[in-house]
């Protein structure tokens, strides 16, 4: 069954660091998500991405994040200047089509020291 | 801002009997709702969906019920089997109508716990 895959599924960086979380999507969905959980709260919605652009990102999606597809199979979440806050479970999710159920990845675990 | 609360942090139910899970919104815009089974270091797992225009949708021993009026809705499992216990999360969004990519609102999960 085909499933998204997440790398790394653990990534230690220091404050004001760049880092960048990766995402296979399921080969045949249009639509991309990243969310994110931190520890003890609910998973909150990041950003969604169809036909190369963003379609829609919550208020947490600031200009710190930005989102990519570089190539056809690759998802990325960028996060420029890491903040201890930024320490997370980060999920990425694909979709068939815009209203259609999400499938999400295992998570990558981001801590920031 | 809860706009999708479950209000029972966990639950406990005996294998082979129903297991009853709820869900309350209060964004009238929601018009798709999920429900997610996480198990620890995992993604949430998709498990069956309904959109605004149904009142039951069943899938298996999963069955999402929606009370629009109430703005409630309901996961039933039955029967209940050890390999359940996890967190269960209920999802909404308004991308229904629209067609586009909106994102999920999630709530904070019920922990589901089978018992022999």
């Amino acid at each position: 069954e085909p499933e998204v895959t997440q790398t790394p599924s653990h990534q230690v960086t220091q404050m004001g660091q760049e880092v960048i979380l990766r995402c296979v999507p399921i080969s045949n969905h249009l639509y991309f998500y990243w969310y994110r959980q931190i520890l003890g709260q609910k998973v909150e919605f990041l950003v969604s991405f169809y036909n190369n652009e963003i379609s829609e990102k919550s208020e947490i999606f600031d200009d710190q994040f930005s989102v990519e597809r570089p190539d056809g199979s690759n998802f990325t979440l960028k996060i420029r200047s890491t903040k201890l806050e930024d320490s997370a479970m980060y999920f990425c999710a694909s979709s068939r089509q815009g209203f259609d159920e999400q499938y999400f990845g295992p998570g990558t675990r981001l801590t920031v020291t | 801002d809860q706009q999708v609360k479950q209000n029972s942090p966990s639950l406990s139910v005996q294998e082979g009997r129903i297991s009853i899970l709820n869900c309350d919104y209060t964004n009238s815009m929601f018009d798709y709702f999920l429900w997610y089974k996480k198990y620890p270091a995992e993604g949430p797992t998709f498990l069956i969906s309904i959109s605004s225009i149904k009142d039951k949708n069943e899938d298996g021993r999963f069955t999402v019920f929606l009370n629009k009026s109430a703005k409630h809705l309901s996961l039933h499992i039955v029967p209940s089997q050890p390999g359940d216990s996890a967190v269960y999360f209920c999802a909404a969004s308004s991308g229904y109508s629209g067609g586009g990519a909106d994102g999920l609102t999630f709530g904070k999960g019920t922990h589901l716990i089978i018992q022999p």
